[in-house]
């Protein structure tokens, strides 16, 4: 089954602690993302990768930090979460060829940071 | 930079009805694809529905579609015959390039039985 995982789903913790969320998908799809949701702002991204060791910052990328050592694997690393990071993560991924190229989200990670 | 915009933060509608959510956008590149994702109070996104800047008829998947109307650059999304279970956030989405998809604010449909 295509998916994407993200793993933890729910996170509470506290300003300065060093966390990671990871994100994995099983489609082989090049383009993976980081994008936050927060209420009357819609999704925004955060950081994109294109393949990897490429990856390229989004619209919010202040406060996170990503990599892509494997194609299938696309963690975010949030070195000194602040409570302004409280939010709603999704990791997506897509083929990057254009047309219907639909993105996958995977189910998202509700961070509060206190 | 593209810029999409969901005019209704909130709507409420009888079930069985037809509901119209709305979705204007703004871009200046000629090639471009317009999505609808359901967001329900799970949280996860659930893509609806895709219309390439090219395709010539409206999308529709089952009780979606997509009211395409270039020149006004909006892109509608149709709901026939809501159900209980449509009750859920909808975002209205674009793509920029191949790097990501900008975001609409999202609107929170209601279905009242």
């Amino acid at each position: 089954e295509a998916q994407v995982t993200q793993n933890p789903r729910y996170l509470i913790t506290v300003t300065g602690k060093k966390l990671t969320v990871t994100c994995s998908q099983n489609m082989n799809h090049e383009y993976m993302s980081w994008y936050r949701q927060d209420p009357g702002l819609g999704l925004r991204q955060i950081y994109y990768s294109m393949n990897v060791e490429v990856t390229d910052k989004g619209d919010v990328p202040e406060g996170y930090k990503v990599s892509r050592k494997e194609k299938r694997n696309f963690p975010l690393i949030l070195e000194s979460p602040s409570p302004n990071q409280t939010s709603l993560y999704f990791c997506a991924s897509h083929t990057g060829t254009g047309g219907v190229d639909t993105q996958y989200f995977g189910p998202g990670t509700r961070l509060t940071v206190l | 930079a593209q810029k999409i915009t969901q005019t209704q933060p909130g709507m409420f509608v009888q079930e069985k009805e037809a509901v119209t959510l709305d979705c204007t956008y703004d871009t200046s590149d000629p090639s471009y694809g317009l999505f609808w994702y359901k967001q329900p109070s799970s949280g996860e996104m659930i893509f609806l529905i895709y219309q390439g800047s090219y395709d010539q008829q409206n999308a529709t998947e089952g009780r979606y579609s997509l009211n395409f109307q270039k020149a006004r650059k909006s892109a509608n999304l149709v709901i026939s015959a809501s159900q209980l279970g449509d009750s859920a956030m909808y975002f209205c989405a674009m793509d920029q390039g191949a790097q990501k998809l900008v975001f609409g604010q999202g609107t929170r449909l209601t279905i009242n039985p």
